[in-house]
């Protein structure tokens, strides 16, 4: 089970952080995504910190016990969107998702 | 540019069978692990099932287990869920995915724009 906040709420220009729960996930390579109101899920940071390619560098990731975040600094309405975690967990062959966190823009 | 598009969504009664397919282009789709993730009206996301480029090894969420079958055609550029004993609780839209990389568990980098799966009487 992977357990984030339901929402996030950060004024622009702020930090948000984003948070991952889950038992012992610094040992697994977490994902994040980004979905926006009707759109499809759209890949983030991925293996804990890596930034894919159109991805700006406000935004970035790390993983340590449990808890992984992620970060999003300067935040812009833009921005705003539901973020998910993932794990593959080995134990029972199974990808898990995170319940999601809405991320609002005040 | 790689595109995944979705089909075979509609209205089925409780009880009843559905097929999606998804058609993928633009990479070399027997290379890579494909998988099938769902989304419940207001709700969060919900891996369902998985298989692999190659072999074919296959995994499924507990909620789908026995009733759902994952397969590929690598000829056709195809994915396909059939989806049997379908119940309310399936109503959802329906996404494929696409793995980064063609091994280990990399993240999902390409979805498609859905297919909406509405379980109702």
């Amino acid at each position: 089970v992977l357990t984030q906040p339901p929402s996030v709420s950060v004024a622009p220009g702020q930090t948000a952080r984003i948070t991952c729960g889950g038992n012992n996930i610094g040992s697994k390579s977490v994902h994040w995504y980004q979905q926006k109101p009707g759109q499809a899920p759209a890949m983030g940071i991925y293996y804990d910190s890596d930034r894919p390619s159109g991805i700006p560098e406000r935004f970035s990731g790390s993983n340590s016990g449990n808890t992984a975040t992620l970060t999003i600094s300067r935040v812009e309405a833009g921005d705003e969107a539901d973020y998910y975690c993932q794990v593959w967990d080995s134990s029972s062959d199974h990808w898990v998702f995170g319940g999601g966190t809405k991320l609002t823009v005040l | 540019e790689v595109q995944l598009v979705e089909s075979g969504g509609g209205l089925v009664q409780p009880g009843g069978s559905l097929r999606l397919s998804c058609a993928a282009s633009g990479f070399t789709f027997n290379s890579y692990a494909m998988n099938w993730v769902r989304q419940a009206p207001g709700k969060g996301l919900e891996w369902v099932s998985s298989i692999s480029g190659g072999r074919g090894s296959t995994y499924y969420a507990d909620s789908v287990k026995g009733r759902f079958t994952i397969s590929r055609d690598n000829f056709k550029n195809t994915l396909s869920l059939q989806m049997n004993s379908l119940r309310a609780e399936d109503t959802a839209v329906y996404y494929c995915a696409k793995d980064r990389y063609s091994s280990g568990w990399p993240p999902f980098d390409c979805w498609g724009q859905g297919t909406l799966v509405t379980v109702s009487s």
